[in-house]
């Protein structure tokens, strides 16, 4: 059964700072792995999708890793911004391309 | 063009009745996912309709929950006898259902239950 921890759960830096956020899988057969943004009382935004073949993904200052020997993701956001602010989930999907499983998210606070 | 799109936006009901969400999916897209978001917590997945195929039921958590999806398209997520522990956003995503499999999510119905 996939499990999905993300660590820390909470995590607060200065603005400008770079930082990473850590996502891991317990069952290496994935299809995909997506990052999301929520921001309180919204639904999720999409930033980043990595295929299983796939090592990276890069879009402005978010870049995401994928490691599936080792069963895990990172996502790292360069020179943090307030605007920043926000929960940040990862989901993976089995490598049947059906179930997708949420991690519990980290929730961020850049500090101006 | 247009996102997946959620009514209501809110609801509150009260202990016992049923209530039915609903969700319209971005147009072509042939896969549609329905979640559960408790207070502080993660997603929980609930239901996932890919065409034609038999929906994928394993995370209904009761069954007071259930769903249809007709013309496949527009969804309806429909709770029975509803409890104060259904209080919940219920958030719809849907996506194409071959390469990425990239999921867009609607803004999500606030369900609270009296």
């Amino acid at each position: 059964k996939q499990e999905v921890t993300q660590i820390p759960a909470a995590l607060s830096v200065p603005e400008g700072e770079n930082l990473v956020l850590n996502c891991s899988f317990t069952d290496s057969a994935i299809y995909n792995l997506q990052w999301f943004r929520q921001d309180p009382g919204k639904g999720l935004t999409s930033l980043l999708l990595i295929q299983s073949s796939q090592r990276e993904q890069t879009s402005g200052r978010l870049n995401a890793s994928l490691d599936k020997s080792s069963g895990r993701s990172t996502l790292y956001i360069a020179a943090s911004q307030p605007g920043d602010s926000a929960t940040y989930l990862c989901a993976v999907r089995g490598s049947s391309a059906s179930k997708i499983i949420f991690g519990s998210g980290t929730r961020l606070s850049i500090r101006p | 063009g247009a996102g997946v799109s959620q009514s209501p936006s809110n609801k509150v009901t009260e202990k016992g009745k049923d209530v039915e969400l609903r969700c319209d999916p971005i147009s072509g897209h042939t896969a549609l996912y329905w979640y559960r978001q408790s207070l502080g917590q993660g997603l929980e997945f609930l239901i996932y309709f890919q065409g034609n195929s038999a929906p994928d039921k394993s995370g209904l958590p009761s069954d007071r929950f259930s769903a249809e999806r007709t013309g496949g398209s527009v969804s309806t997520l429909t709770i029975q006898r509803t409890q104060q522990e259904d209080s919940a956003v219920y958030l719809c995503a849907s996506s194409e259902a071959r390469d990425s499999y990239e999921q867009y999510f609607g803004p999500g119905t606030r369900l609270t239950v009296t």
